[in-house]
């Protein structure tokens, strides 16, 4: 069975500042992994995944991640916070297939962005 | 905008009623996927139906039951509501087909309150 476990539940960083977010996970096959957005009230909008090929993926909103198989890792970064970058954040794994969907998320971070 | 729609947006039941809650998903999608997101967690991955039928079930109980129907917008049931059932309740689709896969595209969710 997979999991996934994102460190620190909560995180602050100052606008303009570095934004890293900690995923590592557990997969017992090739991993396909995925972050997801969710704004206060609303569902989850998908930042980026990775599946196979390059293992630098870059998202939406400038994010990207690399998936570091040696570390079972795949952290989430945006060199220069906006305000608009608060919100919390989900880490997930699928090792059913990129198309199956079967997620299983971590306990998400809270981003904060301070003015 | 995703395209996956949920109704109601939200829900008081009382202890050991019983609830539907329903999802229409997006054009041209055959799957779908339902998750509960407790209050400070991470979604977890109830069940998905594929072309009508059960594809994959996570660690729930019986007492929660699906359908997908013939346009693949789909119902979660839950039977004797617990206190615990309380959560945000999202819905997921996408295309699973050879050589296709598509993204997951989740709907608002529907705030299911057990009192």
């Amino acid at each position: 069975a997979q999991s996934v476990t994102q460190l620190g539940s909560h995180v602050s960083v100052s606008e303009g500042a570095l934004v890293l977010l900690r995923c590592n996970y557990s997969s017992s096959v090739p991993p396909y992994l995925f972050w997801y957005v969710q704004y206060p009230n609303q569902g989850l909008q998908l930042l980026l995944k990775y599946t196979t090929g390059a293992t630098l993926v870059k998202g939406i909103n400038g994010f990207e991640a690399e998936f570091k198989k040696s570390e079972t890792s795949f952290h989430l970064t945006k060199p220069s916070a906006h305000m608009s970058d608060a919100a919390e954040y989900f880490c997930a794994v699928s090792d059913t297939g990129a198309g199956s969907y079967q997620l299983t998320f971590g306990k998400g971070t809270k981003l904060s962005v301070i003015p | 905008e995703t395209g996956v729609t949920q109704s109601p947006t939200h829900l008081i039941k009382t202890r050991g009623q019983q609830v539907t809650l329903r999802c229409s998903s997006q054009s041209g999608h055959n799957t779908v996927s339902w998750y509960q997101q407790a209050l400070g967690q991470g979604p977890q991955f109830i069940f998905q139906y594929y072309r009508e039928e059960e594809n994959g079930r996570g660690n729930f109980p019986p007492r929660f039951s699906g359908l997908q129907f013939p346009n693949y917008s789909s119902e979660l049931n839950v039977n004797a509501l617990e206190l615990d059932d309380s959560a945000l309740y999202l819905c997921a689709s996408s295309l699973l087909a050879p050589a296709v896969n598509t993204e997951a595209f989740f709907g608002q969710g529907t705030r299911l309150t057990v009192v």
